[in-house]
């Protein structure tokens, strides 16, 4: 069964600190793997994407890594501000016959001052 | 600007009652998708569109239904035989090729009075 696994489920951090959040796949074929960051009321805006052959890719302070032996990706966040309060969701395409999308259930990340 | 506009923000219904989510992009995309997004669960697929006068039921399609009269709109009703609409919604649209990211807008909430 495709799907997408992601930890922690919640996370609350103090501003300027880093984090990491974690994203377990089972989903085949594999296409890409993409990070989405959700303010709260608002629709996900993508961050980054990682193809099967990509081991890291940064956007800014976001830093997203894959390794797709393991099945898992990884998204770092650098010198944390009160904006990056909001839901990350790890979404991974299975391209098959027609393209699939796998949502995780996202892991809502607070900054506090 | 482009994007993808989805009104109204917040809605109401009544019993018994079909309302219509409105979902408009001047992206120039071929496909548009509209999915459902519960407290702690990843988005859900309702319906989705290739082309215009073209659509394919998602994962939940009961209870739901949409049109694709115009490559810019494709609404959505959530008829009265929906039971629990109550949910946060949220449309895409994406261009077609390999890796190109779903635009979200910034979804219609429905609450049931």
């Amino acid at each position: 069964k495709n799907q997408v696994e992601q930890s922690p489920q919640s996370l609350i951090i103090l501003e300027g600190k880093n984090c990491t959040l974690q994203c377990n796949y089972t989903v085949s074929p594999f296409s890409n793997l993409r990070w989405y960051k959700q303010d709260t009321g608002r629709g996900p805006v993508s961050l980054t994407i990682m193809t099967f052959s990509e081991n890291t890719k940064s956007n800014g302070r976001y830093t997203a890594t894959l390794d797709a032996d393991t099945k898992q990706s990884s998204l770092h966040i650098t010198a944390s501000q009160l904006s990056d309060s909001a839901s990350y969701i790890c979404v991974v395409t299975s391209q098959g016959g027609s393209e699939k999308l796998v949502f995780g259930k996202g892991t809502k990340l607070t900054v506090n001052p | 600007d482009g994007g993808i506009t989805q009104s109204p923000k917040y809605l109401f219904r009544k019993e018994g009652q079909n309302v219509t989510l409105s979902c408009e992009q001047n992206l120039n995309h071929d496909a548009m998708y509209w999915y459902r997004q519960d407290p702690g669960q990843g988005l859900r697929l309702i319906y989705y569109s290739q082309i215009v006068n073209d659509f394919q039921k998602g994962d939940i399609a009961e209870g739901y239904s949409v049109s694709r009269e115009k490559k810019e709109s494709f609404p959505l009703t959530v008829t009265s035989a929906q039971k629990n609409p109550t949910a946060f919604y949220l449309c895409a649209s994406k261009n077609s090729g390999f890796h190109q990211p779903q635009h979200f807008g910034d979804g219609t909430r429905l609450s049931i009075l």
